[in-house]
């Protein structure tokens, strides 16, 4: 158990809607990072958020947003959904900016789009 | 933009065999290489190799940074089948005020009887 916690397990909705997908860090870590993992395209960076603030963007799509609150907890907001939206959605955590301190990862989130 | 590259993409190999998978990458800043083990739910961290730890080793499992190559390989010895997985190579690069983390597609490896 890696502690960082992620729900729902799996997520099922039709397209054009949105989903609220939530990630709790370890205890302890400032840092949250979340991918998409999709079966052709491997593990995508999406955001980063250290302590509140946006640190870092990657692959991430305008339809998306992300924030992390006041409690270090983290919520990726999908919105428009489309049927290539399709993937598993990782959570990680890591104590500061990766300086030297490995991720760790939540079990995800399946999301899929109907 | 950064590139990381794993090789071969999926290996068999029978129970007690050597194998030794191989990561390459380009990066701008590079600061650190992590290896990790996906079975079936959320990558576990295996190592993290810097320019002042280039080799580490646990148990089965070993890693190396050859940072004049830009490459690492990641060896496990005595193969079982619980090694079955995929395991993805990542690189840690700066970004001017933060880090980001580039993964390889990963390399699958399958451990049979």
């Amino acid at each position: 158990d890696s502690g960082v916690t992620q729900t729902p397990k799996h997520l099922i909705t039709a397209t054009g809607q949105r989903v609220t997908l939530r990630c709790s860090p370890r205890s302890g870590d400032l840092s949250v990072y979340w991918y998409q993992q999709s079966l052709d395209q491997g593990l995508q960076f999406l955001i980063h958020y250290y302590n509140g603030e946006e640190r870092a963007k990657g692959n991430i799509l305008e339809r998306f947003s992300a924030q992390q609150f006041p409690d270090l907890h983290s919520e990726l907001n999908l919105s428009s959904l489309e049927l290539g939206d399709s993937a598993l959605y990782f959570c990680a955590s890591s104590v500061n900016s990766l300086r030297n301190q490995p991720q760790h990862f939540g079990d995800g989130t399946r999301l899929s789009i109907l | 933009e950064d590139k990381v590259v794993q090789s071969p993409l999926s290996l068999v190999v029978h129970e007690g065999d050597t194998v030794t998978l191989n990561c390459s990458y380009e990066v701008t800043n590079f600061r650190s290489l992590l290896w990790y083990k996906q079975e079936k739910k959320a990558p576990t961290f295996l190592f993290m190799l810097t320019s002042s730890g280039i080799e580490k080793k646990s148990g089965r499992l070993s890693s190396i940074l050859d940072k004049k190559e830009l490459s690492s390989i990641l060896n496990i010895t005595a193969t079982q089948t619980g090694d079955s997985a995929i395991y993805l190579c990542a690189v840690v690069s700066n970004t001017g005020t933060a880090s980001k983390l580039t993964f390889g597609t990963g390399t699958r490896l399958q451990v049979t009887l």
